[in-house]
C-alpha cells in the first residue's frame, strides 16, 4: 500500500497570504495525484487532479504542483472562505488508492 | 447539474446487513464508473469499491473484501453498496462518487453525494 503523508497537520494563515500545503508519497505516484477540500459538515470537493490539473469551476487561487513522491498545494490569496481539511489522493496504484490523513488549514 | 443522493443508511448491530443506494441525475450515469468512499467520525477518507460503467469489473478495498458488494442498475441510474457482516468499524458516512473519467476508471472523484451515516453498535 502506499501510505500519504501530509504536513503540517495544521496550518494557521492570515487572509491574504499564501498557504503552501504538502503530500509526500512512499513510492512514486507519477502525477496522479488529486486534491480535496472538505468543509465541515459537507463532501469533499475535488480541486486538482493529475497533480496540477484545476477542476473544473476550481479558482486559479488553487494550484498544485509536484510529481513523483513530493507534492505541494497552493492557495494563493486566502480567503476566509478557504478555512477546511485538505486531502491529497493517491490513484496511481488503483484499485489500491489511498489519502493522506489531511492538512487542516486555518484562518487567522 | 449532476446530483448524487445516497440512502439507506441508519443504526444496524454487528453482524447484520444493510444495502445503500444512492441515485444519479444530471449526468449520464451508464457513462461513468462509480466509488463508495467512507468517512468514520472524525476521521480521513477511505476508498470502498469501484465498479466500470458497464457494470463487468469491480474491486473492493481489502477491509471490506467479501463482506461488501458494489452494484449498479444502469436502466435506474442507481448505484448500490452491500454491506454484510457489518463491524463496529464500519461506522462511517458512506459517500457515492463519479469518476472524474469518462468510459475508463480514473479513480480521482468529481462529484460527490452528501454522504449518508452507517452506524454499527449493539
Amino acid at each position: 500500500e502506499i501510505v500519504m503523508t501530509q504536513s503540517p497537520a495544521t496550518l494557521s494563515v492570515s487572509p491574504g497570504e499564501r498557504a503552501t500545503l504538502s503530500c509526500r508519497a512512499s513510492q512514486s505516484v507519477r502525477s496522479n495525484l488529486a486534491w480535496y477540500q472538505q468543509k465541515p459538515g459537507q463532501a469533499p470537493r475535488l480541486l486538482i487532479y493529475g497533480a496540477s490539473i484545476r477542476a473544473t469551476g476550481i479558482p486559479a487561487s488553487f494550484s498544485g504542483s509536484g510529481s513523483g513522491t513530493d507534492f505541494t498545494l497552493t492557495i494563493s490569496i486566502l480567503q476566509s472562505e478557504d478555512s477546511a481539511v485538505y486531502y491529497c489522493q493517491q490513484y496511481n496504484n488503483w484499485p489500491r488508492i489511498t489519502f493522506g490523513q489531511g492538512t487542516r488549514l486555518e484562518i487567522k | 447539474q449532476v446530483q448524487l443522493v445516497e440512502s439507506g443508511g441508519g443504526v444496524v448491530q454487528p453482524g447484520r446487513s444493510l444495502r445503500l443506494s444512492c441515485a444519479a441525475s444530471g449526468f449520464t450515469f451508464r457513462s461513468y464508473a462509480m466509488h463508495w468512499v467512507r468517512q468514520a467520525p472524525g476521521k480521513g477518507l477511505e476508498w470502498v469499491a469501484v465498479l466500470a460503467s458497464d457494470g463487468r469489473d469491480n474491486y473492493h478495498a481489502d477491509s471490506v473484501k467479501g463482506r461488501f458488494t458494489i452494484s449498479r442498475d444502469n436502466s435506474k441510474n442507481t448505484l448500490y453498496l452491500q454491506m454484510n457482516s457489518l463491524r463496529t468499524e464500519d461506522t462511517a458516512v458512506y459517500y457515492c462518487v463519479r469518476d472524474g473519467k469518462p468510459a475508463a476508471a480514473g479513480y480521482y472523484f468529481d462529484y460527490w453525494g452528501q454522504g449518508t451515516l452507517v452506524t454499527v453498535s449493539s
